[in-house]
């Protein structure tokens, strides 16, 4: 069992360039988190997917899109980026309904 | 803003010493849940409390939930250099998962 699964685990941009962060989990999970991490600091909520189909926008979605492709996968985009969303991206997926939410090992993301 | 706040924010210790770090949150909840994270990895379930209990128990672990004062406190006992960590608490409502600041804690050896 993988679990939840990120790609890239690191990766470098420039100002303005645009890249997807990929997620997939095998537990067969409803819902799907992306959050971001910023030094010494909580897990902010960027968007949501409560079920295959649905997406919400969370605390922090502004530079932000969101793609739930299949009840596995569930995508965050950053269409022009900027150095103010260098942090480190974890995804999240859990059942309905708040039982414990398994993570991925994060995404390292610098935006020079 | 975060929903929840934990408190305090760092705490050091000595091994063998009781930590107690406390969460307050905001909203109605359907259940309270506390995490760990070390350095920089993906964060790891360690008790799920639900709105209509008070306390519960895992290993070392002690959680109660006050749902008139929005609060809820984690409390490991006796403990060990590798619990060394982050501690967050989330709270899970409208399907939605808000997790506090976090509380370092560091236990000497």
């Amino acid at each position: 069992n993988a679990g939840v699964t990120q790609t890239p685990k690191f990766q470098v941009l420039k100002t303005g360039q645009s890249m997807t962060l990929q997620c997939a989990q095998d537990m067969n999970h409803n819902s799907m988190y992306w959050y971001r991490q910023d030094p010494g600091m909580g897990l902010r909520l960027i968007y949501y997917s409560a079920s295959e189909g649905t997406t919400d926008k969370g605390e922090v979605p502004n530079g932000y899109n969101v793609s739930r492709l299949n009840k596995r996968e569930f995508s965050l985009r950053l269409e022009s980026a900027a150095p103010s969303q260098t942090s480190v991206y974890f995804c999240a997926s859990s059942q309905v309904q708040g039982p414990e939410a398994f993570f991925g090992q994060g995404t390292r993301l610098t935006v020079v | 803003s975060q929903q929840g706040e934990e408190d305090p924010q760092a705490l050091s210790i000595q091994e063998g010493e009781n930590a107690t770090m406390n969460c307050s949150y905001k909203t109605s909840i359907n259940n309270l849940q506390w995490y760990r994270q070390n350095s920089g990895r993906g964060l790891v379930h360690l008790i799920l409390i639900r709105s209509n209990e008070r306390e519960k128990h895992s290993g070392r672990l002690r959680v109660t939930l006050d749902t008139s004062k929005k609060s809820s406190s984690l409390l490991i006992t006796a403990s060990r250099a590798a619990d060394t960590a982050s501690y967050f608490c989330a709270t899970d409502s409208s399907y939605k998962l808000i997790f506090g600041s976090g509380t370092r804690l560091l236990v000497r050896p």
